[in-house]
């Protein structure tokens, strides 16, 4: 079993729409939560970066950490065709980032 | 500020051959990651530089691979002798210096072995 699970997708939404990502992960000694955007051959670019329970809002972006349920989430609303990227999910352990699989996200115009 | 940078951004090689990458990390960044991620698999860990002392070569593959920080400010990784499931994207972070400090990516070098 990997450590954090994440839907590969595609996941296709029309423009305007509000957009759920979701990362599950195991290990509980994670301590921070991470999510990367991702543009084709380009490195991953820190989005939204939180340690504790309780959302977190970043303009369109907001992210949500359930340690309870070992469930993190993106959300981003008013969608753009700009947003289409893959969003890839990281988690720390000590000084290593721990990585979901990524998300491919398609903003249709 | 300058990002992270990488160099060569791409780099095909014959198997056997030597090749080796650089990154240049955020001015003042004392740690210094690689990552790697092979096709269809997430993204690893590779190696932690504080400064110029390897703090933690836990996800290196093996010996072929050796990554050096001189001075503590740009890293090299060779790879020597590389092998066909050496191919990928690397990647080299930096981040500043508490444990959890966000990292910051480079575009990564992708590596073809032939």
């Amino acid at each position: 079993q990997k450590e954090v699970e994440q839907d590969p997708g595609p996941l296709s939404v029309p423009e305007g729409a509000i957009v759920s990502l979701n990362c599950t992960y195991s290990n509980s000694a994670f301590q921070y939560f991470m999510w990367y955007r991702q543009y084709s051959r380009k490195g991953p670019e820190l989005l939204m970066y939180t340690y504790s329970s309780g959302n977190k809002e970043d303009g369109r972006f907001t992210a949500q950490v359930d340690k309870s349920s070992k469930y993190i989430s993106l959300f981003i609303r008013d969608s753009q065709p700009s947003d289409s990227a893959t969003y890839l999910c990281a988690m720390s352990l000590g000084y290593q980032l721990i990585w979901g699989a990524g998300t491919k996200l398609i903003i249709k115009p | 500020e300058a990002g992270v940078t990488q160099f060569p951004s791409h780099s095909v090689i014959e198997k056997g051959q030597t090749v080796t990458l650089r990154c240049d990390p955020i001015s003042g960044h004392d740690n210094l990651y690689w990552y790697r991620r092979v096709m269809g698999k997430e993204i690893k860990f590779l190696l932690h530089f504080v400064k110029e002392s390897k703090q933690d070569e836990s996800g290196m593959p093996n010996n072929r691979f050796l990554a050096e920080r001189t001075g503590g400010t740009y890293s090299t990784l060779k790879v020597q002798p590389a092998e066909l499931e050496d191919s990928g994207v690397y990647f080299c972070a930096s981040s500043q210096d508490w444990e959890g400090s966000p990292q910051h990516f480079g575009d990564g070098t992708r590596l073809s072995i032939l």
